[in-house]
């Protein structure tokens, strides 16, 4: 079985570009989250996408937005990038209620 | 409130010792205690997890020690391997149906030296 898969791998923007990030869930799993892996801060809850719906945010800005497709991918975008966006985004997914809860391997965004 | 205070930050042990990691929380609405290992270029993979109507749980070399009233929760891992080396996090959610999210500890970097 296929886990949870990211794209790109790693990607370098320069400061005030737009990124874009995608997740494949675990098949049939409906509900993704995102999370901000800086360093030395741990990770740091960004989004929860379930049925296409957003349900919960974390203390992040609005130009971190996201949204989750028909099929239950996702796409996290962050736009005006700044230097401290710069982290590993990992995305994770499950069935309701947090069962089969899974990580992926993450995309490490740089920005210059 | 949201927080879950987790130490050491760093830990090296030798093969076959016992490495021992702490976490602290302060809402008591948490019912959920997982904890994740990471190794490197990888995402974290869930380890072990407890709930609080229990007070140890115990999986191959993996044990989780819970204390309710002093909201604090550790990872022992016995007998410990150099495969073992890597990032663990402790974590606490507190329920699904109020939008939950895993709020997660700062991170232990170990390292078992063979």
């Amino acid at each position: 079985e296929a886990g949870v898969t990211q794209s790109p791998t790693h990607l370098i923007k320069t400061r005030g570009q737009q990124a874009t990030l995608r997740c494949s869930p675990i098949s049939g799993h409906t509900s993704v989250y995102w999370y901000q892996q800086a360093l030395g801060l741990g990770l740091q809850f960004l989004l929860w996408y379930d049925e296409g719906e957003e349900r919960n945010r974390g203390n992040f800005p609005p130009r971190f937005s996201g949204r989750q497709f028909p099929n239950y991918s996702s796409e996290l975008n962050v736009n005006a990038l700044e230097l401290e966006d710069s982290a590993l985004y990992l995305c994770a997914s499950s069935f309701w209620q947090g069962v089969g809860y899974t990580f992926g391997s993450g995309t490490r965004l740089t920005v210059v | 409130q949201q927080q879950v205070k987790q130490s050491p930050q760093s830990l090296i042990v030798q093969k076959g010792g016992i490495s021992i990691i702490n976490c602290a929380y302060e809402n008591t609405a948490f019912d959920y205690f997982p904890w994740y290992q990471q190794f490197p270029g990888k995402g974290p993979a869930l380890l072990i997890a407890i709930r609080p109507d229990v007070s140890e749980k115990k999986e191959g070399r993996f044990t989780i020690s819970f204390n309710k009233s002093a909201k604090q929760f550790s990872l022992h891992i016995m007998d410990s391997q150099p495969g073992d080396s890597a990032t663990y996090f402790c974590a606490a959610s507190m329920g699904w149906t109020s939008g939950s999210r895993l709020t997660f500890g700062e991170g232990t970097q170990l390292t078992v030296n063979p």
